[in-house]
């Protein structure tokens, strides 16, 4: 079965620490999505990889693809980093990328 | 800039009751997709369209029905509304995901539909 876990599932961190968000999955993947989704409900494409490491701003995604793991970090964290964070994957099928499963989300709330 | 505009944002149903969520992107996206999301659960997939004229089911399809109608629209009925259908749900689009090619299946969500039945 196709599955995607994240951890942790809830953090909370004082403003400036380091966050990291993990997200582990069970077969061959063709990519992997980390979305942000604000209370009030919008979601947002944070990053989409499918090998190495991304960096956008403060937000660093890496994947290792023979662990088949996925890391988000968040350097210098602020409030308004308070999200849920979620990873989801496309499960790689041959010429059929069209599914994505998703994982729980990671709630995070950084204090002032 | 329109992105993903889905219709309506709210909707109170009862038991029984049709209704129709529309979506629609103007992004010229292949693929289109619609999720429901409830508490303690990730987004699950109900059904997805690769492009133009196919559509295939998701993880919970039971009780939706869906059509493509052209490439930017993309409408999520049900027929007769049962209460394990309140939830919220969240259409989305991507450029069809080619795995040799990175930044082609970036994924863009609506502002999502909270529906109620009663």
């Amino acid at each position: 079965k196709n599955e995607v876990e994240q951890s942790p599932q809830n953090l909370t961190a004082q403003e400036g620490e380091f966050i990291t968000i993990n997200c582990s999955y069970s077969v061959g993947i063709s990519a992997l999505h980390w979305l942000q989704q604000h209370p009030g409900g919008g979601i947002v494409s944070l990053f989409m990889l499918s090998s190495g490491k991304k960096k956008h701003g403060r937000l660093i995604a890496t994947i290792n693809i023979q662990e088949k793991h996925s890391s988000l970090h968040i350097t210098a964290s602020h409030p308004r980093d308070s999200a849920v964070y979620i990873c989801a994957v496309n499960f790689a099928k041959v010429n059929r990328d069209d599914k994505i499963i998703f994982g729980k989300g990671t709630r995070l709330h950084i204090l002032p | 800039n329109a992105g993903v505009t889905q219709t309506p944002k709210f909707q109170v149903l009862k038991t029984g009751q049709s209704m129709t969520l529309q979506c629609a992107q103007d992004m010229n996206h292949n693929s289109m997709y619609w999720y429901r999301q409830d508490p303690g659960m990730g987004l699950r997939l109900i059904y997805y369209s690769a492009s133009e004229g196919t559509t295939d089911k998701g993880e919970v399809p039971n009780g939706y029905n869906v059509s493509r109608l052209n490439k930017r629209e993309f409408s999520l009925r049900l027929e007769s509304a049962a209460p394990s259908q309140t939830s919220v749900y969240f259409c989305a689009s991507s450029r069809r995901v080619i795995w040799t090619h990175e930044n082609t299946g970036e994924l863009f969500f609506g502002e999502g539909s909270r529906l109620t039945v009663l």
